[in-house]
């Protein structure tokens, strides 16, 4: 079976653009979630997709923003770039069901590296 | 206002011996703890869990410790491998509306010496 995989691994922008990371879940899996990892602050819960819906956000501006498709896969987009927002990006997913909603591990993909410059 | 604390950066211990990583949390409502294992340049790994309705489990080298009356859980290594050499991580989730997130501590490195 297929881990989670996120693309690309690599990304160097500069300030005021804006990207897009894609992540695309172990096959079966329905819930995708967003963590931002910095030295400064650990990792860092950025939001949560479930049957293509929102249900969980973080503490973070309006510019990262998130969507998922039919298929479970997800994107993250951050727009206006600011070189705080270098970071890991990882990208987590978790089979659920109706009756094991929590207390169920996430697998991790190996995360975009992000560089603002 | 950090949530779960792990207030140990780094453990050095020696191959063989017995590593105790160390994590505590605030808030009341967490009801399910992991520890993750991270290497550098890949995302982190599951390796352990416990409810809250348990004060320890066990899995092979691995066993995580619940006080929750002390808002404190440990993970145990034993014996204690050069392989071991990661940084670990804890997390707490609170289920909430069907959705839990994930809140995660610092992380503490384990350095295991041959």
């Amino acid at each position: 079976k297929a881990g989670v995989t996120q693309t690309p691994r690599y990304l160097i922008k500069t300030r005021g653009q804006q990207v897009t990371l894609s992540c695309s879940p172990i096959s079966g899996h329905r819930s995708v979630s967003w963590y931002q990892q910095t030295p400064g602050q650990g990792l860092q819960f950025l939001f949560e997709y479930f049957s293509e819906t929102q249900r969980n956000k973080g503490n973070f501006p309006g510019r990262f923003s998130g969507r998922q498709f039919s298929n479970s896969r997800s994107e993250m987009n951050v727009s206006t770039l600011e070189l705080g927002d270098s970071a890991l990006y990882l990208c987590a997913s978790k089979p659920e069901t109706l009756f094991d909603r929590g207390n169920t591990e996430a697998f991790f993909g190996q995360g975009t590296r992000l560089t603002v410059v | 206002d950090q949530q779960v604390k792990q207030n140990s950066p780094s453990l050095s211990v020696q191959e063989g011996r017995i590593s105790i990583l160390n994590c505590d949390y605030t808030n009341s409502m967490f009801d399910y703890f992991l520890w993750y294992k991270k290497y550098p340049a890949e995302g982190p790994t599951f390796l352990i869990s416990i409810s809250s309705i348990k004060d320890k489990n066990e899995d092979g080298r691995f066993t995580v410790f619940l006080n929750k009356s002390a808002k404190h859980l440990s993970l145990h290594i034993v014996p204690s491998q050069p392989g071991d050499s990661a940084v670990y991580f804890c997390a707490a989730s609170a289920a909430q509306g069907g959705s839990e997130k994930l809140v995660f501590g610092k992380g503490t490195k384990l350095t295991v010496n041959p």
